[in-house]
């Protein structure tokens, strides 16, 4: 019954290596976000989607590229990983009206060596 | 600064004792959101916030907001270990529902 699921839950790589984060809600929501918490537990917010369509592009590099396949997926594909990619990642979703209130997933540690 | 400041950034109580968070806004607040964090683990929603003067309650816990002063708090009443966790509040400050959270408090509710 997890409405807002992430996998993997942990992620461990080299510098340089491409990798995808796997978002998916089970809520019926039309809107998807990713957030990164950094090491000093700071939550930001990186993208968010609505019916597929990028809302939000928070000064994020041009190394992470969100790609939602459909309504209920949010996937995060990060090229050429640094070190300072070095997070913990959520993917959130809510249903259209602004006002309601954003669902988060488990999050996925990400560690870059 | 930060946009979104929280105090305290630590907080050990002893069980059954009241306590409260703040959380203060730089920008204007088109919502304010508590969730609660515990370690390793996703976010889990409690309240949000949206009018001055609003006030929203769940088992022990009680938020409020000051729109005018762009503030809101977050009291437990009678705490209990299991209310132990990270309370992080989370703005909307532009109304495109991209959250600014703050750094969080850490809640230690010793028995």
């Amino acid at each position: 019954d997890t409405a807002v699921s992430q996998t993997p839950k942990y992620l461990v790589t080299q510098m340089g290596n491409d990798k995808s984060i796997k978002c998916e809600q089970n809520l019926g929501h039309d809107t998807m976000y990713w957030y990164k918490q950094d090491s000093k537990k700071f939550l930001k917010i990186m993208f968010s989607y609505n019916n597929k369509e990028l809302i939000i592009n928070e000064t994020v590099p041009n190394r992470f590229s969100p790609k939602s396949p459909d309504k209920a997926h949010l996937n995060l594909h990060i090229n050429s990983l640094e070190l300072g990619d070095s997070a913990v990642y959520f993917c959130a979703s809510s249903q259209g009206d602004y006002s309601d209130t954003q669902y988060f997933g488990p999050g996925t540690r990400l560690t870059v060596l | 600064s930060q946009e979104l400041e929280q105090s305290p950034q630590s907080l050990i109580v002893q069980e059954g004792k009241n306590l409260t968070i703040n959380c203060t806004s730089s920008k204007t607040l088109y919502g304010l959101y508590w969730y609660k964090q515990k370690y390793g683990e996703g976010l889990i929603f409690l309240m949000m916030l949206q009018k001055g003067g609003e006030e929203k309650s769940h088992e022990k816990i009680t938020a409020k907001l000051d729109e005018k002063k762009q503030q809101s708090s977050l009291h437990i009443t009678a705490s209990q270990p299991s209310h132990a966790g990270i309370y992080l509040c989370g703005a909307d400050n532009t109304g495109r529902r991209a959250l600014t959270f703050g750094s969080g408090t850490r809640l230690q509710v010793q028995p």
